[in-house]
């Protein structure tokens, strides 16, 4: 298997661009989670779904962040406006059907808001 | 609000050295303990998971151990190489949610010089 595959690995785009970052679980996973990671604040779980229904959306910092899970094979997190303080690396994972003790994370989208 | 600290958050070790990592967590009630490893421009791969129940893990020459009444968890890495170098974080999973709500500390960057 290829592992979780995210794209894009970089993007850089200006303060009140929307931005979509994309996600490929591993298949046959049925848990996929969202993290954001900073110098700041580390790394943080945004959002997680299983079987494609969002659980916990509570890490989501404000309304501007929108996640999807339209079928098992496929995951969007979506920034509209974006703004500066938006800018980091963007990890997703999936996890195994049962048990969420060992999540596979992608390499990251690398996120740039001038 | 459980709190993950990691000491050092910075490490330089001569080759062959053997180490010890430390995590720290506020919140004993936890489900489980993962210290993860994180190579530059790339994501996570787990590399020991402790169960709540359980004192100890070990992987070829890392060794992992959890004292959940004191908040504390260690990594240690035997006979260092320099393909060991990397950032290493620890996360614990509360009871409530199993596995999936991970909390990370903040990672202790390590280097192993020829």
């Amino acid at each position: 298997d290829a592992g979780v595959i995210q794209s894009p690995r970089h993007e850089v785009t200006e303060m009140g661009q929307e931005v979509t970052l994309r996600c490929k679980p591993i298949s046959g996973h049925d848990y996929l989670f969202w993290y954001r990671q900073t110098m700041m604040r580390g790394l943080e779980l945004l959002i997680y779904f299983n079987n494609n229904v969002p659980i916990d959306d509570s890490g989501m910092p404000e309304d501007r962040f929108s996640a999807k899970m339209p079928n098992a094979s496929f995951s969007t997190l979506k920034i509209q406006p974006s703004e500066p303080r938006d800018s980091a690396v963007y990890f997703c994972a999936s996890s195994l059907p049962g048990s969420t003790d060992t999540q596979y994370f992608g390499p990251g989208t690398r996120l740039t808001v001038l | 609000k459980q709190e993950v600290t990691q000491i050092p958050a910075a490490l330089s070790v001569p080759e062959g050295e053997n180490l010890v990592l430390n995590c720290s967590f506020t919140d004993s009630a936890i489900y489980n303990l993962q210290w993860f490893r994180q190579d530059p421009g790339k994501g996570l791969t787990s590399l020991l998971l402790i169960q709540s129940s359980q004192r100890e893990q070990t992987s070829g020459r890392l060794n992992a151990s959890l004292d959940k009444s004191s908040g504390r968890s260690t990594l240690y890495i035997a006979a260092s190489q320099p393909g060991d170098s990397a950032t290493y974080l620890c996360a614990v999973a509360p009871l409530e949610g199993g596995g999936n709500k991970l909390t990370f500390g903040t990672g202790t960057q390590l280097k192993v010089e020829l």
